[in-house]
């Protein structure tokens, strides 16, 4: 059974801090994503990686990085964290085996408050 | 226009009762499709892959329409478990998954 871990489930942090929220699978899967999910607005992509080393934009990167120095572990950092910043956030990862008709799993997410 | 849309409900039905979700999503050149079951503060789970065939798990039957970029997901003799919210989900070659904003369903008895 796949198993993705976020560090933390709840997380509170102030405005302008550096936040890291960490994700490790242990299914040796190539592509990990970082999602935020908020009512109404569904699952939006932050960033996503192919591989170690690489990493994609996704439709809302603005205000994060992220960093995959090993494969099993996808770092999503806010630089400067901010109000706007309070969400759900999920890690997810994919196994490019067989192509694109993989499903992705999930990590329980992390609540992160920004006050 | 929206990659992926669902009406988002909610559907509030009997226990027992049959419910159909649909979705639509936008580019022709999606390859693989997914229903998620997502509970409340949880994080999304796979509910079924969607086949060009159309499959079925149990209560659960899913239907692809290639030609009008419609998917389909049919639970039959609802249980209260069943609440939750259906994510219908798209991919195309390469690219992340695309999630729509989820179909909600309250069973009550």
């Amino acid at each position: 059974d796949v198993k993705v871990t976020q560090s933390s489930r709840y997380l509170v942090k102030r405005t302008g801090e550096k936040v890291f929220l960490e994700c490790v699978q242990d299914m040796d899967h190539e592509n990990m994503f970082w999602y935020r999910q908020d009512p109404g607005l569904g699952l939006r992509l932050i960033y996503f990686s192919y591989d170690v080393k690489m990493k994609e934009k996704g439709d809302i990167p603005e205000g994060y990085s992220v960093s995959r120095e090993k494969k099993e572990r996808f770092s999503l950092i806010l630089e400067s964290a901010s109000t706007n910043q309070t969400s759900m956030y999920l890690c997810a990862s994919k196994s490019l085996e067989t192509g694109s008709n993989q499903p992705q799993h999930f990590g329980d997410g992390t609540r992160l408050s920004i006050l | 226009r929206k990659e992926v849309e669902q009406d988002p409900g909610p559907f509030n039905v009997p226990e027992g009762a049959t419910v159909a979700f649909n979705c639509t999503y936008s580019n022709s050149a999606s390859q693989s499709f997914f229903w998620y079951r997502q509970d409340c503060r949880k994080e999304p789970k796979l509910l079924m892959s969607v086949y060009s065939s159309g499959n079925e798990d149990g209560r659960f039957t899913a239907q692809l329409n290639r030609a009008s970029q419609y998917i389909s997901l049919l639970i039959r003799d609802s249980k209260l478990s069943d609440s939750a919210t259906y994510l219908c989900v798209v991919n195309q070659a390469g690219t992340a998954l695309i999630f729509g904003k989820g179909t909600t369903l309250s069973v009550s008895s």
